[in-house]
């Protein structure tokens, strides 16, 4: 079974400073996604960012980007000039590709506050 | 373009009762997954259906029951409600081609 650990449950960062969320998986695959979720007190979840395992080239979403170390199995998130509108709930999420595995496993999220 | 659309948003049930959360996409997606988040725990998957027809139990399956009523629609079925099913529950579907889940707005559920 996949798990997706993220070790940071609250994390705080002034406002246009950069920041950096933790995560790790575990998985037996070769072949997977990652992704990271922002979940605003909206409640609505609104994905950030994914990385392809294949890709070595760390994904990047203007000032979102990803630290992806495969044989870490580590998927770290950093945004950079950090903004009010990024104070959320953020999700470290795990997918395996292909074959009849649809699901998608989450971490337990980290809260980031974005202080003025 | 409405994408996923959860109903009810807001429900309060006695223990005991019963009731059913629905979800409807029009994104053409196949497959569509109920989570449920709870404070310190993530979202963690109860039922998903990767086609019509299909449903698999997912990690925290016990007290429900889903349907998978056609392409766009996939219900989640409380048949006796308990307080430990307080939570928000998350409707989410994702066509097999891509791999972004888009998720409901979430149904806020309590349960006294």
């Amino acid at each position: 079974a996949q798990t997706v650990t993220q070790s940071q449950p609250e994390m705080s960062v002034q406002e246009a400073e950069t920041v950096t969320l933790s995560c790790t998986y575990d998985t037996s695959e070769n072949n997977y996604y990652l992704f990271w979720y922002k979940q605003p007190p909206s409640r609505q979840m609104i994905l950030v960012i994914r990385q392809e395992a294949y890709k070595q080239q760390n994904a990047t979403e203007n000032r979102f980007s990803v630290n992806f170390q495969k044989a870490a199995k580590s998927f770290s998130l950093k945004i950079s000039d950090s903004q009010l509108g990024d104070t959320a709930m953020y999700f470290c999420a795990f997918m395996i590709s292909g074959g009849s595995n649809y699901k998608l496993t989450f971490g337990k999220g980290t809260l980031l506050t974005v202080n003025p | 373009n409405a994408g996923v659309t959860q109903t009810p948003k807001f429900q309060v049930l006695k223990t005991g009762q019963s009731m059913t959360l629905q979800c409807a996409q029009d994104m053409n997606h196949n497959s569509m997954y109920w989570y449920r988040q709870d404070p310190g725990m993530g979202l963690r998957l109860i039922y998903y259906s990767a086609s019509e027809g299909t449903t698999d139990k997912g990690e925290v399956p016990n007290g429900y029951n889903v349907s998978r009523l056609n392409k766009r629609e996939f219900s989640l079925r409380l048949e006796s409600a308990a307080p430990s099913q307080t939570s928000v529950y998350f409707c989410a579907s994702r066509v097999r081609a891509l791999t972004e889940a888009f998720f409901g707005q979430g149904t806020r559920l309590t349960v006294v």
